[in-house]
C-alpha cells in the first residue's frame, strides 16, 4: 500500500548544527512529495514539495531531494536556528480508493538548544 | 490577506452534545478538507469535499458529519457518536483536488469533558 516513515524523535540540535531528518515511502505511480511544519499549537504549513524524480524542494535553507530508486525524502538544513524548533511531518499524494489521498508521516519533533 | 480560518480555537463541550467547528478559507480553492490529529501521530482525514455540495467519507468518518453549502466554508460536526471525540482538528484546502498541495488552517482544539 501506500505510506510514509519518518524517523523517530524528538531530535535535539544544537544552534547552526546540521539538520537530516529521514522519510521514505511506499507508493504506486508517481506520486508527489512533501515536508509541512508544524509549530506548537499551530495548523501545518507547506515547507517545501517534489512533484517528480529529481526534484529538489527548497525553501528557508531547508531542501529535500525525491530520489525515486530510494523511495527516499529525507529533510536537510545546514545551519538550524532555535526558532526551527517544531514537528516535520512528510506527506505524499497517492491514488487511493478511487480518489487521490494525501498521506501523512507520523511526524519528526525537532528541538533546537541555543 | 488570503487564508483559512477555523474557530474557535479551543473549545470544550460536555460528553453526548454535537459540536460544529467552523472552516473558512477566501483562496478561491474548489476542495476541503478535515483532519484530525491526536497526540504524537499524524493527522488521519475525516471527510473531503472537491465541489460545492458534494463530499466523500475520508478514513475516520464515523460520529462525524460535514456540510458544503458554499465553495467557501466547511463546517465540521463531531456527534455524540463519536467515541473519543477529544483531539485537534485541521482544516486545508487546495486549488482543485487532493493531487494539489494542500494548504491548512490554524487548528480547533476540542476537548470534550
Amino acid at each position: 500500500g501506500n505510506s510514509v516513515t519518518q524517523m523517530e524523535g524528538p531530535v535535539t540540535l544544537s544552534e547552526e548544527a546540521f539538520l537530516t531528518i529521514n522519510c521514505t515511502y511506499t507508493a504506486t505511480g508517481y506520486p508527489s512529495l512533501f515536508w509541512y511544519v508544524q509549530y506548537p499549537g499551530e495548523g501545518l504549513q507547506l515547507l517545501l514539495k517534489a512533484t517528480k524524480a529529481d526534484d529538489k524542494g527548497s525553501n528557508k535553507g531547508f531542501e529535500a531531494t525525491y530520489r525515486k530508486e530510494t523511495t527516499s525524502f529525507h529533510l536537510e538544513k545546514g545551519s538550524v536556528q532555535v526558532s526551527d524548533s517544531a514537528v516535520y511531518f512528510c506527506a505524499l499524494t497517492a491514488w487511493m480508493d478511487s480518489s487521490y489521498k494525501l498521506i501523512f508521516g507520523s511526524g519528526t519533533r525537532l528541538l533546537v538548544r541555543p | 490577506d488570503g487564508g483559512i480560518t477555523q474557530s474557535p480555537k479551543y473549545l470544550f463541550r460536555k460528553e453526548g452534545q454535537n459540536v460544529t467547528l467552523s472552516c473558512e478559507q477566501n483562496l478561491n480553492h474548489d476542495a476541503m478538507y478535515w483532519y484530525r490529529q491526536d497526540p504524537g501521530q499524524g493527522l488521519r482525514l475525516i471527510y473531503y469535499s472537491q465541489i460545492v455540495n458534494d463530499f466523500q467519507k475520508g478514513d475516520i468518518a464515523e460520529g462525524y458529519s460535514v456540510s458544503r453549502e458554499k465553495k467557501e466554508s466547511f463546517p465540521l460536526t463531531v456527534t455524540s457518536a463519536q467515541k473519543n471525540p477529544t483531539a485537534f482538528y485541521l482544516c486545508a484546502s487546495s486549488p482543485r483536488g487532493v493531487a494539489d498541495t494542500q494548504y491548512f488552517g490554524p487548528g480547533t482544539r476540542l476537548t470534550v469533558l
